[in-house]
């Protein structure tokens, strides 16, 4: 069975340009997130997708990051227009569902790595 | 203060000791525990979940203390394989699976 995979697995862009990350999840399962690792600190939740709707955003940095997942199985994540500090890696994760113990197993991809000069 | 504190090595040892990583949390509403592992410029990758009860996968054991908000993990008898950065990550109730994670121990294995 295919992994989490990540498009494109770098991207160096200018400050002010545009940049689409793409997320395609383990088939079949219907959560999907975002996190981000800056330089130097912790991965951080970005958000989170239940099949095509978002179920938590709270962890997106401002209004230029635009997440998408319409349809419910591929995910996109835009920013725009880029900032120097985000700069980072995006790792997109999928987990089937959430059994009653809570949260199932997340799969993480190998990430995108962002760099914005 | 951080919601997930790990010491951040990096730990350096020999092939075959036994090293302890320990990790605190302050949210003492965290329902879930993990470590997951980390190896240079990949994915991270689920090593174990963390019960109460503590449990055990062949040389890894897991350990958390609700009270103390403390999560550990014992790896026995170290492979050169071992060499990895070690996440404590957490997951807070309702929050759908939002993990939370400390920025790493980093284990280095000699031969």
């Amino acid at each position: 069975e295919a992994g989490v995979t990540q498009f494109p697995s770098h991207s160096v862009i200018e400050k002010g340009q545009t940049v689409t990350l793409r997320c395609d999840p383990i088939s079949g399962h219907d959560n999907l997130y975002w996190y981000r690792r800056v330089m130097g600190k912790e991965i951080k939740f970005l958000l989170h997708f239940v099949k095509e709707s978002k179920q938590d955003e709270s962890g997106m940095p401002n209004n230029r990051f635009l997440a998408e997942r319409t349809g419910g199985t591929y995910s996109t994540l835009k920013v725009q227009p880029a900032e120097l500090e985000d700069s980072g890696v995006y790792f997109c994760a999928s987990s089937q569902d959430f059994g009653a113990g809570g949260a199932d197993t997340q799969y993480f991809g190998p990430g995108t790595r962002l760099t914005v000069l | 203060r951080k919601e997930v504190e790990q010491d951040p090595g990096p730990f350096n040892v020999p092939e075959g000791a036994t090293v302890a990583f320990n990790c605190t949390y302050s949210n003492s509403a965290s329902q879930s525990f993990f470590w997951y592992r980390q190896d240079c410029r990949k994915e991270p990758k689920l090593l174990m979940s963390v019960y109460s009860s503590g449990n055990e996968d062949g040389r890894f054991t897991a350990q958390l203390n609700r009270a103390s908000q403390y999560i550990s993990l014992l790896i026995r008898d170290s492979k050169l394989s071992d060499s990895a950065t070690y996440l404590c990550v957490v997951n807070l109730p309702g929050s759908q699976g939002n993990l939370i994670f400390g920025k790493g121990t980093k284990l280095s294995v000699k031969p």
